[in-house]
């Protein structure tokens, strides 16, 4: 199975402050297609996952361009700047090239 | 809109069955993958198990193979998780997600106890 390592763990920010989140895996997320299926969602509480990226660096309608996705083959970065409060919450990294699918094991963002 | 609304989840003992429900609606149903996804009580995302928008491939995780079958009703836009031999390790918050992950249900609670 891949196994995406997600860092750090937690990250506590002020209001208007930038992060990055890394997620790195054990093997090339490009696929026989030329395309890479890394994604970024952010669990806020209490809520049911969403998607904010696809394909390493695609915004889902609707996210702010605050939020960006880069990397190849194994390592990927999200960037977040100037947080806002609704950005709080669990992210996690989910690749969809190879079978089982896997998860990192997610980024708590918390106000500091 | 998209809105997909899982039910059938409660309180199951260990080696009973139990069968988990997921309405869509907002979208062409049948032309679309799905899957299950599960959140055991303060740990992070797993998927499950996903199948092809036909229903003629499905995929599962180890863990599961052999006691879950993921299944769809295209004609009643209904995507199921029968879920068998339940153990206590399947307690979870399970999701059902349109491929490719695009959007997710509110999710429902599935509690393997005695």
């Amino acid at each position: 199975d891949v196994v995406m390592t997600q860092t750090p763990p937690s990250l506590s920010v002020a209001i208007g402050q930038s992060v990055s989140i890394s997620c790195k895996s054990s093997q090339s997320l490009v696929a026989s297609d030329k395309n890479t299926y890394l994604n970024w969602l952010l669990q806020s509480p209490g809520r049911s996952p969403k998607r904010l990226i696809y394909q390493v660096s695609k915004l889902d309608s609707g996210v702010p361009d605050r939020f960006s996705g880069s990397g190849s083959e194994k390592d990927f970065t999200l960037k977040i700047s100037r947080v806002e409060a609704e950005d709080l919450g669990v992210y996690y990294c989910l690749q969809g090239t190879h079978l089982p699918w896997t998860f990192g094991g997610g980024t708590k963002l918390e106000l500091k | 809109e998209v809105q997909l609304v899982e039910s059938g989840g409660g309180l199951v003992q260990p080696g009973r069955s139990m069968k988990l429900s997921c309405a869509a609606s907002g979208f062409t149903f049948s032309n679309y993958g799905m899957a299950w996804v599960r959140q055991a009580p303060t740990k992070g995302l797993e998927w499950v198990a996903t199948i092809s928008y036909d229903g003629s491939s499905t995929y599962y995780r180890d863990s599961v193979k052999g006691r879950f079958t993921i299944s769809r009703d295209n004609a009643k836009s209904t995507l199921y998780l029968q879920m068998n031999s339940l153990r206590s390790e399947d307690t979870a918050t399970y999701y059902c997600t349109k491929l490719p992950f695009d959007y997710w249900g509110q999710g429902v609670m599935v509690t393997v106890s005695s």
